[in-house]
C-alpha cells in the first residue's frame, strides 16, 4: 500500500536555525498537510496545499513557516527561526480529493528537537 | 472556538472484553468524523471515518455518530493487548476533509 514517507525521522537543531522538514505524498493525491503534535497535546493542524499554493492555514503558521513543493514529488515545510516551542512532531498528510470517501493519510512524522 | 472533547482516560478493560470510547464536538459544521490509532512516538493511523448517522462496522470496530447529539463514539469488541493505544476523534467540514480537528485522544488499555 502506498505511503506518505517523511525525512528525518528525527531532526535536532538550534535555537534560531532554520530547519526544513521534509515529504513525499502518496503520489496520485492532490491536498497535502502538515500537522504538528506538541508532546502530550494534541494534533494541530498547520497548512493544507493545493494546486501549488496554501489553500488554508492556521494561527500557529506564522511568518516563520513556509511550505513548498519543489517537484512533482517532495513537499516541505521550512521553519526560518526556530523556537523552543516549535520543538514537536511535524506529520504530513496528503488526501485524494477533498471529498467524503477520502481520508487523511499521515507520514511516519519527524520529531523536531530545537535546544 | 471548534473543539473535539475525549476523556483521557486511561480506560482499561480486560482482554476479550467490548471498549467504547466517545467523542463529543462542538462544531454544528462538522460532517466527516475519524477515529484514529496513536501508539507512543508514532503518527496516528486511521481505523474508521463515518458521515451517516447510526452505526458502521469494520470488523471488530464500530463507529457510532449521532449528529443530533454531536456525539461520536468507538466501540472495539473483543480487545486485544495489542489495541492498546491513544485513540484520537477527529472532526472535519464537508468538502474539506484533510483539515480536520483532532480531540486529545482516549489511553486504552487492555489487560491480558
Amino acid at each position: 500500500e502506498p505511503e506518505v514517507t517523511q525525512t528525518p525521522s528525527h531532526q535536532v537543531t538550534q535555537m534560531g536555525q532554520e530547519v526544513i522538514l521534509r515529504c513525499v505524498p502518496i503520489s496520485n493525491h492532490l491536498y497535502f498537510y502538515w500537522y504538528r503534535q506538541i508532546l502530550g497535546q494534541k494534533v494541530e493542524f498547520l497548512v493544507s496545499f493545493y494546486n501549488n499554493e496554501i489553500s488554508e492555514k492556521s494561527e500557529i503558521f506564522d511568518d516563520q513557516f513556509s511550505v513548498e513543493r519543489p517537484d512533482g514529488s517532495n513537499f516541505t515545510l521550512k521553519i526560518r527561526s526556530t523556537k523552543l516551542e516549535d520543538s514537536a512532531m511535524y506529520f504530513c498528510a496528503s488526501i485524494v480529493t477533498g471529498g467524503r470517501n477520502s481520508p487523511l493519510h499521515f507520514g511516519n512524522g519527524t520529531r523536531l528537537t530545537v535546544t | 472556538q471548534k473543539e473535539v472533547e475525549q476523556n483521557s482516560g486511561p480506560l482499561s478493560v480486560p482482554e476479550g472484553a467490548i471498549a467504547s470510547l466517545n467523542c463529543t464536538y462542538s462544531d454544528r459544521g462538522s460532517q466527516s468524523f475519524f477515529w484514529y490509532r496513536q501508539y507512543s512516538g508514532k503518527s496516528p493511523e486511521l481505523i474508521m471515518f463515518i458521515y451517516s448517522n447510526g452505526d458502521k462496522e469494520d470488523g471488530r470496530f464500530t463507529a457510532q455518530l449521532n449528529k443530533a447529539s454531536q456525539y461520536v463514539s468507538l466501540l472495539i469488541r473483543d480487545s486485544q493487548p495489542s489495541d492498546s493505544a491513544t485513540y484520537l476523534c477527529a472532526a472535519g467540514r464537508s468538502g474539506n476533509t484533510g483539515k480536520l480537528i483532532f480531540g486529545q485522544g482516549t489511553t486504552l488499555q487492555v489487560k491480558p
